[in-house]
């Protein structure tokens, strides 16, 4: 059974750099996409990006120019990388894993993410 | 960019059917974008459903269909069960910009 375990550090100050980590036991990492989904405080979903097991990404454009979601293939693991983060950035991050057509079927746990000063 | 537009909330009766739909701000959404349901409970991370527009999961309830209904993805449950009571998010992919819109969720009484 596919399981993503994601890890990375819960608070941030602004202006700090996000970075989490997910890995895949259990499963293939070839032939999937690999997402970062987020979700504010009673707020709903946004997604974030991909990345494709050969590394190449698309992103949600309100994010690009500070996201960056990158692949080791070696270690079974995608990442995420988010700048100049804010207060607005405050949420759970999810990672997921898809394929074509069903961008999401598996899901991460989710972390926690508080950017305060 | 692209607005997907659900119904903020419904209210169904148990044993009821409903039907749930997503509607996109540049015009009909067709099997092109691919169409995603998920649900979400309390605390819990989402649940997938339906990708591309009708197909389930091998875990997805046979009470939950997906279809494309006068212009919209729907997402219809059929003999709903007081555990469906959650919140539904669709997924649209808009293929110019390359990217997916979600919704923003339909909260779901089961009352």
């Amino acid at each position: 059974q596919v399981q993503l375990k994601q890890w990375g550090a819960g608070l941030l100050k602004p202006s700090e750099t996000l970075s989490l980590t997910c890995a895949v036991y259990g499963g293939s990492f070839s032939g999937y996409y690999w997402s970062w989904i987020r979700q504010p405080p009673g707020g709903g979903l946004e997604w974030i990006g991909e990345v494709s097991h050969s590394g190449s990404t698309k992103y949600n454009p309100s994010l690009k120019s500070r996201v960056t979601i990158s692949v080791d293939t070696s270690k079974n693991q995608f990442s995420l990388k988010l700048n100049s983060m804010t207060a607005a950035d405050t949420a759970v991050y999810h990672c997921a894993r898809g394929f074509s057509g069903s961008p999401v079927d598996i899901w991460g746990q989710g972390t926690m993410v508080t950017v305060s000063s | 960019q692209t607005v997907v537009t659900q119904e903020p909330s419904l209210t169904v009766s148990p044993g009821g059917t409903v039907t749930l739909t997503c509607a996109s701000s540049t015009g009909a959404v067709t099997s092109s974008h691919y169409p995603n349901w998920f649900q979400q409970k309390p605390g819990q991370a989402p649940s997938t459903l339906i990708y591309s527009t009708s197909n389930k999961h091998s875990w997805t309830p046979a009470r939950f269909s997906g279809s494309l209904l006068g212009g919209k993805a729907a997402l219809t449950l059929s003999g709903v069960q007081p555990e469906d009571e959650a919140d539904y998010y669709c997924l649209l992919y808009c293929g110019d910009a390359q990217l997916w819109v979600f919704g923003g969720g339909t909260k779901l009484t089961v009352l």
